[in-house]
């Protein structure tokens, strides 16, 4: 079965860095695109970063652009979130989800991982 | 960006009632639209995509319609399983968003 399981997360002070990993396993990982979604504690879903199948286009959230990047690597069948620079308000949940293409031609996270806890605190 | 508005943004209910939440969007996004439902401590998990299509391993009694800038999801008969948080989730255009969530609770 599809499996997606997420490390790397911890405690790290501002303006630090720390890089997210996202195992996947079940599916074929290079044929899908895949995302970074972030939860802070008690609040909703937020976007993060998008990659596609291959690597070759990535798209982010204005409030993490030029301090995270998003990557893959398909031998590995693992996505990555570099995280850079970051602040108290980047403290989160951060799950990794796998995007599908539904019959209708729209796209839609078919999976998610169990998440990954990043506390920024001095 | 497109900006989702959910309402209500929670709602107390039986089991056995039926559940109406809306999803409104910003500007059109055709049937882009996906519902998924999130129980405390848990990943989301999806319900519905491209507005009404049910996915697999999902109970019937949810459904979704809607096209444009209105959709609803629908519990037709709420169990005790169901009481969680749901959240829309457009993916028209980047950056993909989502509402801000509408929590069920027990009546």
């Amino acid at each position: 079965q599809v499996q997606l399981v997420e490390s790397g997360g911890g405690v790290v002070q501002p303006g630090r860095s720390l890089r997210l990993s996202c195992a996947a396993s079940g599916f074929t990982f290079s044929n899908d695109g895949m995302h970074w979604v972030r939860q802070a504690p008690g609040k909703g879903l937020a976007w993060v970063a998008a990659i596609w199948y291959d690597g070759s286009n990535k798209y982010y959230a204005d409030y993490v652009k030029g301090r995270f990047t998003i990557s893959r690597d398909n031998s590995k069948n693992t996505l990555y979130l570099q995280m850079n620079s970051l602040r108290a308000e980047d403290t989160a949940v951060y799950y990794c989800a796998r995007e599908l293409i539904g019959a209708a031609g729209t796209a839609y996270f078919a999976q998610w991982g169990q998440g990954t806890l990043v506390t920024v605190s001095s | 960006d497109i900006q989702l508005t959910q309402s209500p943004s929670s709602l107390s209910a039986s089991v056995g009632d039926r559940v109406t939440i809306t999803c409104r969007a910003s500007q059109s996004i055709r049937n882009y639209l996906n519902w998924y439902q999130q129980k405390p401590g848990k990943a989301p998990k999806v319900l519905i995509y491209a507005a009404s299509s049910l996915q697999s391993g999902v109970p019937s009694r949810f459904s979704g319609s809607g096209s444009g800038t209105d959709f609803t999801l629908t519990i037709s008969s709420l169990q005790p399983e169901d009481f969680a948080t749901y959240y829309c989730q457009q993916t028209y255009s980047m950056p993909w968003t989502f509402g801000q969530g509408t929590k069920v609770e027990i009546k």
